[in-house]
């Protein structure tokens, strides 16, 4: 069966430090991938998706980049992180367009 | 530009009370409707909607869509609080990616 891991589960990161998510979806091949947030309150905002190894798509504007460098490995990064980008953020993937889209258990990022 | 709208925000019942959470949602060629619960951390997928007035049920949770009213409503019957959590409504369109609503947040009191 397919499984997805991703973390670290929770950080505390100071302003201007940077930032790297790792998740990586085990059982599967040539899944999508997608990097979602959800700030306090709100839904869950899209980041990125991508369909394929290096193909990145970008939904926000914003000073945060994503990466695959292998199949089933999709990392999320900042060079300097801001306080607006604390939240909880989601990894998800699927098997393709159309299917259901499974989350990771998610990464608490407070920005101090 | 393509959005989903969830009410109410937040409900608080009792334990065997049913209530129904509504999902309505604007969108350009229109592929699914998707209903998520999540608890602490990761949402988990109960239903997934693609044909007008056919129920989908799983236990005490039921889902129907109408296509033509642009809207979803999830129902729980006689709720524990086990059902306490935020539901959340997905619609995805005709690009690789699911359009969220805010959620609304479920609380159910013994």
């Amino acid at each position: 069966s397919q499984t997805i891991h991703q973390w670290p589960a929770t950080l505390v990161q100071p302003v201007g430090s940077p930032l790297s998510l790792e998740c990586t979806v085990e059982g599967t091949s040539n899944p999508n991938l997608y990097w979602y947030r959800q700030a306090a309150g709100r839904g869950l905002q899209l980041l990125f998706y991508s369909v394929g190894i290096g193909q990145i798509s970008s939904e926000v504007p914003q000073n945060l980049s994503a990466s695959r460098p292998q199949d089933r490995q999709f990392i999320l990064s900042s060079k300097k992180l801001l306080l607006s980008d604390s939240g909880f953020y989601l990894c998800a993937w699927r098997t393709g367009y159309g299917n259901t889209i499974y989350f990771g258990e998610g990464s608490w990022l407070t920005v101090v | 530009e393509d959005k989903v709208v969830q009410s109410p925000l937040s409900l608080v019942v009792h334990e065997g009370d049913t209530v129904t959470l509504n999902c309505s949602y604007e969108v350009t060629n229109f592929r699914s409707l998707l209903w998520y619960k999540q608890e602490k951390k990761a949402p988990t997928f109960l239903f997934m909607l693609t044909s007008s007035g056919i129920e989908k049920k799983s236990g005490r949770l039921s889902s129907i869509l109408d296509k033509k009213e642009l809207f979803s409503i999830l129902n729980i019957t006689a709720t524990q609080t086990g059902d306490s959590a935020i539901y959340l409504c997905a619609v995805e369109a005709d690009t690789d990616k699911l359009i969220f609503g805010t959620g609304t947040r479920l609380q159910v009191f013994p």
